[in-house]
Parts: structure tokens; C-alpha cells; sequence
């Protein structure tokens, strides 16, 4: 069975801080992993995907993650926050590559102050 | 235009109401998705699709109805709504693999 975990549903940072939002997983065979960004009345928008290939993944509008498999772990990461990065953040875990096999986590609302 | 389109974008029907959510994709991608967002919960599979004509249960199934007559269309149908399915719905498409596209969702009140 696979699963996700997000630590703090709500982050909080100043404008051109780091942003670090955590996301550990279960899965019994070698992962899928995603993060996935959600605006106010959007639908979720793929930031980054990790699929057994470089262990840093960078995406879209400065983000990337590192798939740590010691510590079963995938960490999103900025450098600086900007005010447009205030969004829903989800991680999700696939272990099969199938679509309909993700599990998602219930997702980490960033708030970024100016 | 190309994308992925849901409608009704807002709708609040009754309790014992059925109502049908509509998707409509333009990529032609084989897998179609539809989930429920609740707070505390993430989102959670309500059915998925891998083709025309073949339709497969999710996580959360109970009380929703599907169909895939065409590769581009895959409605939501809630036969009796209840309460508890108050929620924003989205629909998403996928051409292979596990990357997908979302869809600006429903969100429905059942009142």
C-alpha cells in the first residue's frame, strides 16, 4: 500500500525566505513521486515529478525536490519566496506509474508575507 | 479550445437531486479521471477511465455513476444527492503515465 504524509498544513514565510514544504512516503516498491500546485479556484498544476531517474528534480517557476530514499522523504524547495508563490501545495505518490494508482497528500497551504 | 473544461463551474442542488458534472478534454488523452476535495482529506479518486466504454472504481465510489461513450467526454452523474457530497470536483485527463492534467473544478452544494 502506498501513502503520503504532509508536514503543517499551513506554512507561513516572508517574502524572499526559503520555502520548504515537507512530504514523506510509503510505498512498497520503488516510487512515483509528484507536487502539484493548486491557486484559488484552480485546478492542480504539476510543478515537479520524480520517476526513478535523477534524485533532484527541478520544475516549474523555481521549485525543485529531492527524493531521499533513506529517508523516504521528497521535500519541495525554493530559494526565494515570491508573492505568487502563495498557493496549495499537494505531494502524491504513485507506485505503479498508473495515474489511477496516486494516493494524494490533503496538502500544505503556503502563506507568503511580504 | 484545447484544454481540459468542466461545467458547471458552481451548482447547488437539492438533497435527493440528480445532477451530472460535465468533462470535456480536446487532447485525446485515453485516461479520464474524476476526483472529490474535501478539507483534511486531499483529493480522493471517485472513478477513473482507461478508454471509451471502460470505467473503473476508485477510492470513493459510493453514490456516483460514470460513462465514457466517447474518448473525450466523461460525465459525473450523482444519482441522489446527499449532504456529505458536498465538495469541489475535478476532472482530470492523461495521455499515459502518471502525469495529469486538472480541470478548473465543480463545486457543488447539496442543500
Amino acid at each position: 500500500a502506498q501513502s503520503v504524509t504532509q508536514l503543517g498544513s499551513h506554512v507561513s514565510v516572508s517574502e524572499g525566505a526559503l520555502v520548504l514544504l515537507r512530504c514523506n512516503y510509503s510505498s512498497s516498491v520503488p516510487p512515483y513521486l509528484f507536487w502539484y500546485v493548486q491557486y484559488p479556484n484552480q485546478g492542480l498544476q504539476l510543478l515537479l515529478k520524480y520517476t526513478s531517474a535523477a534524485t533532484l528534480v527541478k520544475g516549474i517557476n523555481g521549485f525543485e525536490a529531492e527524493f531521499k530514499k533513506s529517508e523516504t522523504s521528497f521535500h519541495l524547495t525554493k530559494p526565494s519566496a515570491h508573492m505568487s508563490d502563495a498557493a496549495e501545495y499537494f505531494c502524491a505518490v504513485s507506485d505503479s506509474g498508473g495515474y489511477q494508482k496516486v494516493t494524494f497528500g490533503i496538502g500544505t497551504k503556503l502563506q507568503v508575507i511580504p | 479550445d484545447a484544454g481540459i473544461t468542466q461545467s458547471p463551474r458552481y451548482k447547488i442542488t437539492e438533497t435527493g437531486r440528480q445532477v451530472t458534472l460535465m468533462c470535456h478534454q480536446t487532447w485525446s488523452h485515453s485516461y479520464m479521471f474524476w476526483y472529490r476535495q474535501d478539507l483534511g482529506h486531499g483529493l480522493r479518486l471517485i472513478y477513473y477511465s482507461a478508454a471509451a466504454d471502460i470505467t473503473d472504481k476508485g477510492e470513493v465510489p459510493d453514490g456516483y455513476v460514470v460513462s465514457r461513450s466517447k474518448t473525450e467526454n466523461f460525465p459525473l452523474t450523482l444519482e441522489s444527492a446527499t449532504r456529505s457530497q458536498t465538495s469541489v470536483y475535478f476532472c482530470a485527463s492523461s495521455l499515459v503515465g502518471p502525469e495529469a492534467f486538472f480541470g478548473q473544478g465543480t463545486r457543488l452544494t447539496v442543500v
